[in-house]
């Protein structure tokens, strides 16, 4: 079945700077690969995705590249603030979806 | 819209009692849900697939008869965590996507604690 790797597990990076969070898959098949944000003691939150026909998406503040050859795939958070301060989850699906163990991001004022 | 609760969203119950927990899609068809467990501080753990009108499949690990799954609309599915003991104690989540469409969105959870 796939296996999803995610590094680092805990990031801290200074307000205004770029934040990047790196996933590994295992299976080939994968073909949807989302990212959400989950704040303490509330449900994961959909933030970007993208499907395996697309390298990079973007969304303001927010990008995600894919390298299908290499199985990895990648969130980029720049001009960070202290609200993305959460633990960010990277997902694989193929026909369900496994998730990395998290990067619990903390962003200093 | 793609909106999902999750009933009740905190549960404190005896060992050796049985807990129900309801998974809805509120302005979408799911024909699968997917019911997952997350320790504190820890990443969302697959337990068992719940298919409309037919058995869950479960994940390797999890006990189908510990764990009972029904999925008897496309809006609602149902999670019986069976003979709950303090081990079961955990946030319990479920997650549905819209017919056709990948992208799932998350229930608000429940929180369960057996004492």
């Amino acid at each position: 079945g796939e296996n999803v790797e995610q590094h680092p597990s805990t990031l801290s990076v200074q307000e205004g700077d770029s934040a990047v969070i790196k996933c590994t898959y295992s299976d080939s098949a994968s073909n949807y690969f989302p990212w959400y944000k989950q704040e303490l003691g509330k449900r994961p939150q959909l933030i970007i995705d993208i499907r395996s026909n697309v390298g990079e998406k973007k969304d303001q503040r927010i990008a995600v590249t894919l390298n299908k050859t290499a199985k990895h795939f990648s969130l980029h958070i720049t001009e960070t603030q202290p609200e993305d301060s959460a633990v960010y989850f990277c997902a694989a699906s193929a026909n369900d979806m496994r998730f990395g163990a998290g990067t619990r991001l903390t962003v200093k004022p | 819209g793609a909106v999902v609760s999750q009933h009740p969203s905190w549960v404190i119950c005896k060992s050796g009692t049985s807990v129900k927990i309801e998974c809805r899609s509120l302005d979408f068809q799911a024909t699968t849900m997917f019911w997952y467990r997350q320790f504190p501080k820890q990443s969302l753990m697959l337990m068992a697939t719940s298919n409309e009108g037919s058995k869950a499949t479960y994940e390797q690990g999890v006990e189908k008869d510990k764990f009972l799954i029904n999925h008897a609309s496309l809006t609602l599915s149902t999670l019986t965590v069976t003979s709950a003991h303090p081990e079961d104690s955990s946030f319990y989540i479920c997650s549905a996507g819209d017919r056709g469409k990948e992208t799932q969105y998350f229930g608000p959870g429940t929180r369960l604690l057996v004492l």
